[in-house]
């Protein structure tokens, strides 16, 4: 079936630094997302992108993350600079079109891990 | 408050049982359900929608909603290790509103032999 690839699997940094996460969404999906995910427990929505643009973002997307898709290229999550409360599993996620019945698919994740 | 409740937290059943799990919106203005699992060390899948009242049936899993108290079941029939997961509950906002399925914290699911 459509899949998502998210690119590192994993990433270590030091707090402070700048990290990207990589997405790479299902090739005709024109909605995206980026959820959090903290010891395999509860997903909490951070931001959703559509044509360029954000749509929503939740509290937790605080001022440090950014979101972009450059044309043909990964949908991304930067954060800069990081902090030891990011550390998590970080799930991007693509739709096809935005209506209640649109299934999300996920990809593996990505666990950063922030010393 | 949290918009979507799901329990329980965790259950095991024996291979070849039934497994019920549950879950319900506060918010009136979410009710549009999507059951997802998630493997160890993969993203949650999804499994299947239920929008309408009633029973919506796809193979081992049924989902039951019942739109006035905004409860969603999902039994899983003749269950197998292989469904051992999180399960998650997601709900969605009527269409036209802006797309982001909230999560419930999930129930875990063992499946022994």
């Amino acid at each position: 079936g459509p899949k998502v690839l998210q690119i590192p699997s994993h990433q270590i940094i030091d707090m402070g630094q700048m990290v990207t996460l990589n997405c790479d969404p299902v090739s005709n999906h024109l909605y995206f997302y980026w959820y959090k995910q903290i010891l395999g427990q509860q997903m909490e929505f951070l931001v959703n992108f559509y044509n360029g643009k954000v749509m929503e973002k939740s509290k937790l997307f605080k001022d440090q993350f950014s979101v972009e898709r450059p044309d043909g290229s990964y949908f991304t999550l930067k954060i800069q600079p990081t902090a030891l409360e990011d550390s998590a599993v970080y799930f991007c996620a693509s739709s096809l079109g935005r209506i209640s019945n649109e299934r999300l698919f996920f990809g593996h994740g990505t666990k950063l891990s922030v010393l | 408050q949290q918009k979507v409740q799901q329990s329980p937290e965790s259950l095991s059943v024996p291979e070849g049982g039934m497994a019920s799990l549950n879950c319900t919106s506060s918010d009136r203005n979410f009710q549009y359900f999507w059951w997802y699992r998630q493997h160890s060390g993969e993203g949650p899948k999804a499994l299947m929608s239920i929008f309408s009242d009633g029973d919506k049936k796809e193979g081992r899993f049924t989902a039951h909603l019942n739109k006035a108290s905004l409860h969603v079941s999902l039994h899983i029939r003749d269950s197998q290790p292989s469904d051992s997961a999180l399960y998650f509950c997601a709900v969605s906002e009527s269409p036209g509103g802006n797309y982001k399925p909230t999560f419930g914290k999930g129930t875990s699911l063992v499946v022994h032999p």
